[in-house]
C-alpha cells in the first residue's frame, strides 16, 4: 500500500549528538515537509521541499537540515545546534492537485 | 505571532450530541482552510477543506463553516460518537490549494471527548 514511512519510531540521543530521521513516501508526491509537535504547541514547520533538490527553510529551521537527492526521500539531521530537540516530528507529502498533506506516522525523538 | 488560533483546548460532549470546534485566523492571505484529527502518538488525519470562495463544506458527519468577515471557522460533527475523540487540529495556507510555496500553518489543537 502507498504511504509515508518514518523511522525510527523512538529515538533516543545524547545531548550533544546529531540524528538522522528517516521519511520516504512511496505516493509519488512532489512536495514534502517537516514538522514538529510539542505539548500544547501544535504543529510547527521545520523544513519543506517542493521538488528534488530544492527545499525551503519553515518557521523554525534554526539547528536542522535536510536534502532532498530523491523524490522518494526527505531525511531531516537534528544537529547539536537545536536547543530544545525533544519532541514529535512529523513528516508529510503532498501531490500537487490537492491541498491536503498526508503525514507519517511520526518519530519520538528524547535527547538525554 | 500567532496565525491559526484554537482558543479552546478542549471540549467535552455527550455522544450523538453536536460538537463545535472553532478556529480563528489572522492572516487576511489564508485563502484555504483544513482540519485534521490527530490520535496519540499517530500522525495527523485529514477530515474536511474549505476553499474561500465558499461559506460551507459538508462531508457526511462533519461539515465546515467559513466566516471570511470574522476570519473565524468552524467544525461541525453530528452526531459525535466516543471514536471522535482526538486532537483536531485547524490549519490554513495562502495562495489555494496548491501552488510552488504552498504550506499550511496550524493551530494548537483542541482535544474532543466524546462521552459514552
Amino acid at each position: 500500500d502507498g504511504g509515508i514511512t518514518q523511522s525510527p519510531k523512538y529515538l533516543f540521543r545524547k545531548e550533544g549528538q546529531n540524528v538522522t530521521l528517516s521519511c520516504e513516501q512511496n505516493l509519488n508526491h512532489d512536495a514534502m515537509y517537516w514538522y514538529r509537535q510539542d505539548p500544547g504547541q501544535g504543529l510547527r514547520l521545520i523544513y519543506y521541499s517542493q521538488i528534488v533538490n530544492d527545499f525551503q527553510k519553515g518557521d523554525i529551521a534554526e539547528g536542522y537540515s535536510v536534502s532532498r537527492e530523491k523524490k522518494e526521500s526527505f531525511p531531516l539531521t537534528v544537529t547539536s545546534a537545536q536547543k530544545n530537540p525533544t519532541a514529535f516530528y512529523l513528516c508529510a507529502s503532498r501531490t500537487g492537485n490537492t491541498g491536503e498533506l498526508f503525514f507519517g506516522e511520526g518519530s519520538r525523538l528524547t535527547v538525554l | 505571532d500567532q496565525q491559526v488560533k484554537q482558543n479552546s483546548p478542549s471540549l467535552s460532549v455527550q455522544e450523538g450530541r453536536i460538537s463545535i470546534l472553532n478556529c480563528d485566523y489572522t492572516n487576511s492571505m489564508f485563502d484555504y482552510f483544513l482540519w485534521y484529527k490527530k490520535y496519540p502518538a499517530e500522525g495527523p488525519t485529514f477530515l474536511i477543506s474549505i476553499s474561500s470562495i465558499k461559506d460551507k463544506n459538508e462531508d457526511g458527519r462533519f461539515t465546515v463553516f467559513l466566516n471570511k468577515s470574522a476570519k473565524h471557522l468552524s467544525l461541525h460533527i453530528v452526531p459525535s460518537q466516543p471514536g471522535d475523540s482526538a486532537v483536531y487540529f485547524c490549519a490554513a495556507s495562502a495562495g489555494g490549494s496548491g501552488g510552488s510555496n504552498y504550506k499550511l500553518t496550524f493551530g494548537k489543537g483542541t482535544l474532543l471527548t466524546v462521552n459514552p
